[in-house]
Parts: structure tokens; sequence; C-alpha cells
């Protein structure tokens, strides 16, 4: 009955290399982010997405992609990885804006 | 630009002793602040909205839009307390949350 999973759980990976993360809900809510969790533990929106619109963070490089087959799932897809790229991926939902939940968080390693 | 700041990236207090993290922000409309929480080896969650005006798990929190502040506070602090607190704003009609630093609360036995 998990609300928002995200899958994997770690991801080590090349650099160079792309991959996706995949999120899913089963809240019904209607818009879906991703956040970035860097070493510092700073936390930061990386997009917003809902069924008629997408917002992406300005400082968000273009090699991210969030991809949503259906309303229940937001993928993020990252091209040509980076050391940069390093940090925990959170993905979340919300009903209302403010009010989200969040995924447990893939720990991504970029070596 | 909206932006959160908090000053303090550890905050370590006894077990019963009062407890404040700050948070302060800028925004130049009417904000919505919220405090998230994030438990060793949790998710991150919502804790309180200012615009509930309640307490969890103990915890207040006031929008002093004077000193444009919304700190945390609770009386007697308790060993579960200790977890990553983020303060968050969110702009008027928008749905991204600006996140703050976080500040880590340890509260010892």
């Amino acid at each position: 009955d998990t609300a928002v999973s995200q899958t994997p759980k770690y991801l080590v990976t090349q650099m160079g290399n792309d991959k996706s993360i995949k999120c899913e809900q089963n809240l019904g809510h209607d818009t879906m982010y991703w956040y970035k969790q860097d070493s510092k533990k700073f936390l930061k929106i990386m997009f917003s997405y809902n069924n008629k619109e997408l917002i992406i963070n300005e400082t968000v490089p273009n090699r991210f992609s969030p991809k949503s087959p259906d309303k229940a799932h937001l993928n993020l897809h990252i091209n040509s990885l980076e050391l940069g790229d390093s940090a925990v991926y959170f993905c979340a939902s919300s009903p209302a804006p403010g009010t989200q939940y969040f995924g447990p968080g893939t720990r991504l390693t970029v070596l | 630009a909206q932006r959160v700041t908090q000053p303090e990236k550890l905050l370590s207090v006894f077990k019963g002793a009062p407890v404040e993290l700050k948070c302060n922000y800028s925004y130049s409309g009417s904000p919505e602040l919220f405090w998230y929480v994030q438990y060793s080896r949790q998710r991150l969650q919502l804790l309180l909205r200012h615009i509930s005006r309640e307490s969890i798990k103990g915890f207040t929190a006031d929008l002093n839009k004077g000193e444009t502040s919304f700190h945390l506070k609770k009386p007697f602090a308790q060993e579960e307390d200790s977890a990553m607190y983020y303060c968050a704003l969110i702009a008027h009609a928008g749905n991204m949350l600006t996140f703050g630093g976080g500040t880590r609360l340890m509260v010892k036995p």
C-alpha cells in the first residue's frame, strides 16, 4: 500500500551512461515532482508535472528529462551522466500545492 | 525569486530542553510556509503548514511577516524528535516548493 514508490533504491553507474529512475504514486494526485538532494542534504526542485503542464527549474541541465506514461507515473531519464549528478533523487506527488508526499529516494552514484 | 534560509546546519539540545529551529524567507508576495521532517531511514514528510495553525507532535510555527520568519518551536524536546528539518515556501498561485538548506536536530538523552 506504498503511496509513492521509486525504483531502483540504489543506482551505481559509469560516467557517460544513460539511466532512468521510475516513480509511481497510487494516491490519485494530479501533480508529481522530482527533487535532487546533494551531499550536503540541500533539497532542490527539478521538475513539476501534471497532465497539462511541465515546469522545469531553469538550473536543471537538459540531460535530465521527465517522462510520464500516465498520471500515476513520472520517470526521470538522465543522459550522459556526470560525476556531479551523484545525489539522492526524490519523487513526490501532491493533491494541492505545498502538501507533498515523497518517495523513499534513489541514491545515484556516478563513478 | 523566493529564497528560504535556515541558518543552523546542526542544532543539538538535551532531552526536555526547548528547541527552536530558525527559518527566514524572502519573497515579495504572500507565501505559504511549511515544515518538512526526515527521520533517519524514512522519507521526507510534511510536519506542519502555517495556514493550518496546528500543533503536530508538540511542534508549532508562527509566520511572522514583519520579520519574514517561520521558526519551528517545541517546549520540551524528545529523543525521537532527532531528524532533519526543512523549512519550505510556496509562492502564491505556484506549485513548486522552495526548500531551505535543512537543520539537523539532535536531541541528546
